[in-house]
């Protein structure tokens, strides 16, 4: 079944630690978002692709980075910079075109410990 | 550019009654809408969506939405609510230009109390 997978399903992170949440689809969506979940802000965007080899700063992009290499893929890591980044992280993909919506990964619950 | 408030960020509903979730958006070209749900701890799952074809749009789990213009609203109905109902809620437009990204409403928690 065609989807998109978002692994580990829980993180723990350690002060001054980089991590990298992954994102896989095999929908042959061209386009790729992440969003952060906090309590009560509802979906905030952080990174956005629309096709592979570019991506482009959402709304909350200061401590995060991400890379289009494939189009099935569309990692993101959490670096040492980002100071609270204890949340819920979405992937999601479309086809970037026509009347469809996003598809969601079940999501990686990122903890500093 | 395109916005989507939801009025209500909790809306509290006994078992067996009426649900409603008010969107409303703003579009500067014909818009698709959306209506997501989340359960806890877990992705958001398509509900409905609008894509110009018949106003009123039935979706899973016993959900419906009518899109209407004169009023930029796109409410998601439920006649009659179940526990397991219980989630988050988002209302999503994006226009129909090629490559327009969904923009997403703040939320609305549903609760369905016994």
């Amino acid at each position: 079944d065609g989807g998109i997978t978002q692994s580990p399903k829980y993180l723990f992170r350690k002060e001054g630690q980089n991590v990298t949440l992954s994102c896989e689809q095999n929908l042959n969506h061209d386009a790729m978002y992440w969003y952060r979940q906090d309590p009560g802000q509802g979906l905030r965007l952080i990174y956005y692709s629309q096709i592979v080899n570019d991506f482009q700063k959402g709304d909350i992009a200061e401590g995060y980075s991400v890379s289009r290499e494939k189009k099935e893929s569309f990692p993101l890591t959490v670096t040492s910079a980002q100071k609270n980044p204890t949340a819920f992280y979405l992937c999601a993909s479309s086809m970037g075109r026509g009347a469809g919506g996003y598809t969601f990964g079940s999501g990686t619950r990122l903890t500093v410990v | 550019a395109q916005s989507v408030t939801q009025l209500g960020s909790h809306v509290s509903v006994s078992e067996g009654a009426l649900v409603l979730l008010r969107c409303n958006y703003s579009s500067s070209v014909p818009p698709y809408l959306f209506w997501y749900v989340q359960y806890p701890n877990q992705g958001l799952q398509l509900l409905l969506k609008y894509t110009s074809a018949a106003t009123l749009v039935k979706g899973i789990n016993g959900f419906e939405a009518e899109f209407k213009k004169s009023e930029t609203s796109f409410h998601l109905t439920k006649p009659s609510a179940h526990m397991s109902d219980a989630a988050e809620y988002f209302c999503a437009v994006r226009g129909n230009n090629a490559g327009n990204m969904l923009t997403f409403g703040g939320g609305t928690r549903l609760m369905v109390k016994p």
